[in-house]
């Protein structure tokens, strides 16, 4: 089975600040897709951004991005401008494809300070 | 938000009990999931269907069962729950395989607890 690392539990950013979430993973494939989702307390996990493993360039969806280091197996997230509604779990998931699982981190619990 | 919904949202119930929760997603998906998630640990997949009459065992054995004999409801049973039961289900579904964009649309969980 394909395993996906979060290290860190918790994470704490001031409002307005950036912040960076850490995701590594494991696979011997080329071809895949990595996930980061969003867990606000009590309410349902939604995507935030992906990144297909066959392209370069870094995904960004206004304030998230990711630094895709494909060689490292590394995937981080990164906050920009970080608001209180971004308080929240995220997980970092790998998807082979078509017909194959996602597999989950274990996650990370965002606190913004006001 | 997505147009998945679980019910009940919080459930506690004795040892010994029959428990379904049900989960109901109007997207017209084909693939429906299970997963139980604990804290400190990365979701575990229980139980998927490709479709109707189409059901399949995850990774994490489980003693729970499932049904798809309608395309939109995916429900889970325990025929007897015990502590061990205890966790958080997240049903959730996304097109065929994935489909090409790999998104999965989530419901808000069922929290069960089995004293």
């Amino acid at each position: 089975a394909q395993t996906v690392t979060q290290s860190q539990p918790e994470m704490s950013v001031q409002e307005a600040e950036t912040v960076t979430l850490s995701c590594t993973y494991d696979t011997s494939e080329s071809d895949y897709y990595l996930f980061w989702y969003k867990q606000p307390p009590s309410r349902q996990m939604i995507l935030v951004i992906r990144q297909e493993a066959y392209k370069q360039q870094n995904a960004t969806e206004n304030r998230f991005s990711v630094n895709f280091q494909k060689a490292a197996k590394s995937f981080s997230l990164k906050i920009s401008d970080s608001q209180l509604g971004d308080a929240a779990m995220y997980f970092c998931a790998y998807w082979r494809g078509v017909g194959n699982q996602f597999y989950f981190g274990t996650g990370t619990s965002l606190t913004v300070i006001p | 938000e997505a147009d998945i919904y679980q019910t009940p949202r919080y459930l506690v119930i004795g040892t010994g009990k029959k428990i379904t929760l049900e989960c109901s997603q109007t997207m017209g998906h084909d693939k429906m999931y299970w997963y139980q998630q604990d804290p400190g640990m990365e979701l575990h997949l229980i139980h998927y269907s490709y479709g109707v009459n189409s059901t399949e065992k995850g990774d994490l054995s489980s003693e729970s069962t499932v049904s798809r004999i309608r395309t939109e409801h995916f429900p889970l049973t325990l025929e007897s729950a015990r502590p061990s039961h205890t966790s958080q289900y997240l049903c959730a579904s996304s097109v065929l395989a994935g489909g090409i964009t790999g998104e999965l649309f989530f419901g808000e969980g069922s929290r069960l607890t089995v004293l």
